[in-house]
C-alpha cells in the first residue's frame, strides 16, 4: 500500500516553544491530507484537513492560530503547534488520500509529542 | 455525521475467525463504510472498505446487510498479531471529491493463544 512518513516519530519540547511536524506522501501525491490527534486511551480526532495551496479547514473547537497547517506541495503537509503547552502533549497523525473520490486513506506512523 | 456502534471489546481464539459487528443505522446511500485498526501506539491501518456490496481482500472481508444499517468485518483466520483496536467507519461526504473519515471509539480485539 501508499506510504505516509511523519517526522519526528518522538519530540519533547519546553512550554511556550513552537514544534513542526512533517507528513509526507512518498509514493503518491495527495492533494488532501489530514491531521487527528489522539490522546491516551481515546480515539483519534479529526483536527483538520489540509488542501494543497490553499487554507486547511479546522473542526470546530480547534484553534488555527495554534495549531499551523502549510501545504505547499503535493507530497508534503506540516503542522506547527504553536507556544505549546502540557495539555498540548499528544500522539498527532497525519494521513493522506490516494487521488479520487474513492481514494484510500493512508495514515502515517503518528507524531508523539510531549510538552514539559 | 453518521454514527457508528462497536463492541467496546471482543475476544478470539488463535487461528478462528473473528467476526467484528457495526451498526451504523444512520448511513445514507453514498457513505461508504471504513475498517481500519490501531495496534498501540502506530498510526491507524487501513484494512477494506465497501458501499453495498460485500467485499474481500488478502486481509479481511466486510459483510454489508442489504439495508446497510450494518456491517461486520471478518478476520479468517485471527492471529496474535491481529490484537488491535477495530474502528468502523462511515465516511461522511463533504461535496466534490472530499470526504472526512470520523473516528468512533472502535473495537479492542484481543487474540488469544
Amino acid at each position: 500500500g501508499a506510504v505516509v512518513s511523519q517526522h519526528p516519530s518522538r519530540v519533547i519540547c519546553k512550554s511556550g516553544t513552537s514544534v513542526k511536524i512533517e507528513c509526507r506522501s512518498l509514493d503518491f501525491q495527495a492533494t488532501t491530507m489530514f491531521w487527528y490527534r489522539q490522546f491516551p486511551k481515546q480515539s483519534l480526532m479529526l483536527m483538520a484537513t489540509s488542501n494543497e495551496g490553499s487554507k486547511a479547514t479546522y473542526e470546530q473547537g480547534v484553534e488555527k492560530d495554534k495549531f499551523l497547517i502549510n501545504h505547499a506541495s503535493l507530497t508534503l503537509s506540516t503542522l506547527t503547534v504553536t507556544s505549546a503547552h502540557p495539555e498540548d502533549s499528544s500522539f498527532y497523525i497525519c494521513s493522506a488520500r490516494q487521488g479520487g473520490s474513492t481514494g484510500e486513506l493512508f495514515f502515517g506512523e503518528g507524531s508523539r509529542l510531549t510538552v514539559l | 455525521d453518521a454514527k457508528t456502534t462497536q463492541p467496546p471489546s471482543m475476544d478470539c481464539a488463535e487461528g478462528r475467525a473473528a467476526n467484528l459487528p457495526c451498526n451504523h443505522s444512520t448511513i445514507s446511500g453514498n457513505e461508504y463504510v471504513y475498517w481500519y485498526r490501531q495496534i498501540h501506539s502506530q498510526g491507524p491501518q487501513y484494512i477494506i472498505h465497501g458501499l453495498k456490496n460485500n467485499e474481500t481482500n488478502e486481509m479481511a472481508s466486510l459483510i454489508i446487510t442489504e439495508d446497510r444499517k450494518s456491517s461486520t468485518l471478518i478476520l479468517p483466520h485471527a492471529t496474535l498479531r491481529d490484537t488491535a483496536v477495530y474502528y468502523c467507519i462511515v465516511r461522511v461526504e463533504r461535496g466534490g471529491s472530499n470526504y472526512k473519515l470520523t473516528f468512533g471509539k472502535g473495537t479492542l480485539l484481543t487474540v488469544n493463544p
